[in-house]
């Protein structure tokens, strides 16, 4: 059964920082990874997709890359601001015959404080 | 842009009643799925459906079942809703397999 970790479960750093967060999983037979924000009581917004062939995407200050052989995806945060304020969690699809169904981290807790 | 869009934000029902969560998506997405998360544990996968009429049971579907009549509609039921039933429910979609996961605002269920 695939397994997703997230670390550190949160971080709190000043505005301005650069930060990377990390997510690993056990199985690399992934379809794909997807990485979400979820601000405190509402639902996951979407913020990149890296289908298993890629190695990175990018969307303005956010940056994720895939490593599947190692079973690890980094997210990079530029210039971090308070309004990233979030958690951040990390989902894998996998291949065979559960392919509709994503495996989640428990997710970074991060906080910028101005 | 899509949008999933869950009946009711917050919901209180007492031990034992039936309820009913309802979930909409407007844009033809094939595949819907309904999870419940809670602090410690994480997002927990309920059931899902790839189509129409379609469902496969996620990791906890014990005291739930749902439906699918229509395309757009998935809908998630608590058959004799119980206190380990309170939960943050969350309604997804995508469009096919390999396409973004997108949620709605969820539901926050509170049973006495």
């Amino acid at each position: 059964k695939q397994e997703v970790t997230q670390i550190p479960a949160a971080l709190s750093v000043p505005e301005g920082e650069n930060l990377v967060l990390n997510c690993s999983f056990t199985d690399s037979a992934i379809y794909n990874l997807q990485w979400f924000r979820q601000d405190p009581g509402k639902g996951l917004t979407s913020l990149l997709l890296i289908q298993s062939s890629q190695r990175e995407q990018t969307s303005g200050r956010l940056n994720a890359s895939l490593d599947k052989s190692s079973g690890r995806s980094t997210l990079y945060i530029a210039a971090s601001q308070p309004g990233d304020s979030a958690t951040y969690l990390c989902a894998v699809r996998n291949r065979g015959s559960t392919l509709g169904r994503l495996y989640f981290g428990r997710g970074t807790q991060l906080t910028v404080w101005p | 842009d899509v949008k999933v869009t869950q009946s009711s934000r917050y919901l209180v029902k007492r031990t034992g009643e039936k309820v009913f969560l309802e979930c909409v998506q407007d844009m033809d997405h094939e595949n819907m799925f309904w999870y419940r998360q809670d602090p410690g544990l994480g997002l927990r996968l309920i059931y899902f459906s790839y189509d129409v009429k379609m469902k496969e049971k996620g990791d906890i579907p014990e005291g739930y079942s749902v439906s699918r009549e229509k395309k757009e509609r998935f809908s998630l039921i608590l058959e004799s809703a119980s206190t380990n039933q309170t939960s943050m429910y969350l309604c997804a979609s995508s469009l096919i397999l390999d396409s973004p996961l997108h949620f709605g605002n969820g539901t926050r269920l509170t049973v006495t």
